[in-house]
């Protein structure tokens, strides 16, 4: 079983919906949670962070962790078709310097 | 703008030749990491420099290797690429004490 399990999708939504992208993950050493935006053939770039559990909003985008579900999701509000890439969560243990990845949710916002 | 930057963007090495990437900052972090992405997959840490400290994953294959001169640039090399190291290899920076790392835009290995 992989630490950090995320659905591949693709997940395809018009223009203007919610999207809801998740992840688990196993270890409950995880205390530093990120979500990346990777664009195709390009490297990822950050988009949120998050410390323990809790939620936080940029924007349109919204992150939220909940450790006693061993849960992270990310909210993306009135979605655009700019939007559409693979979007990665992030985890990292307090005190060590390596990020465990997901695999990626690809995400394709309809015009 | 402060960056990350990595050279080249696209790279074509024949089975077995040594082949070396480069990568380069602006931000001025004393942590450079190297992830190596096969497609649909997550990217997977081989080995990070903090400060001219060298760290490497316990996974990571013999066949890589890695310089950090200086402050501004690391390198990866690879010693005899194989078919099975066809990815995109990607350069991170961090600052000690932070948890956030920043990607470059990678570079893409092929090896024929």
């Amino acid at each position: 079983q992989k630490e950090v399990e995320q659905d591949p999708g693709p997940l395809s939504v018009p223009e203007g919906a919610i999207v809801s992208l998740n992840c688990t993950y196993s270890n409950s050493a995880f205390q530093y949670f990120m979500w990346y935006r990777q664009y195709s053939r390009k490297g990822p770039e950050l988009l949120m962070y998050t410390y323990s559990s809790g939620n936080k909003e940029d924007g349109r985008f919204t992150a939220q962790v909940d450790k006693s579900s061993k849960y992270i999701s990310l909210f993306i509000r009135d979605s655009q078709p700019s939007d559409s890439a693979t979007y990665l969560c992030a985890m990292k243990e307090g005190g060590r310097r390596a990020l465990t990845f997901g695999s990626g949710t690809r995400l394709q916002v309809q015009p | 703008d402060a960056m990350v930057i990595q050279n080249p963007r696209y790279q074509v090495t024949q089975f077995g030749k040594p082949v070396t990437l480069s990568c380069s900052q602006t931000l001025n972090h004393n942590v450079m990491y190297w992830y190596q992405q096969k497609s649909s997959q997550a990217p997977k840490l081989l080995f990070h420099y903090y400060d001219k400290d060298f760290n490497n994953e316990a996974d990571t294959p013999d066949n890589f290797q890695s310089r950090r001169p200086n402050t501004s640039f690391c390198f990866l090399d690879i010693r005899s690429p194989g078919l099975g190291d066809a990815a995109m290899y990607l350069c991170a920076t961090g600052q000690g004490g932070q948890e956030t790392q920043y990607f470059g835009p990678g570079t893409r290995l092929l090896v024929l």
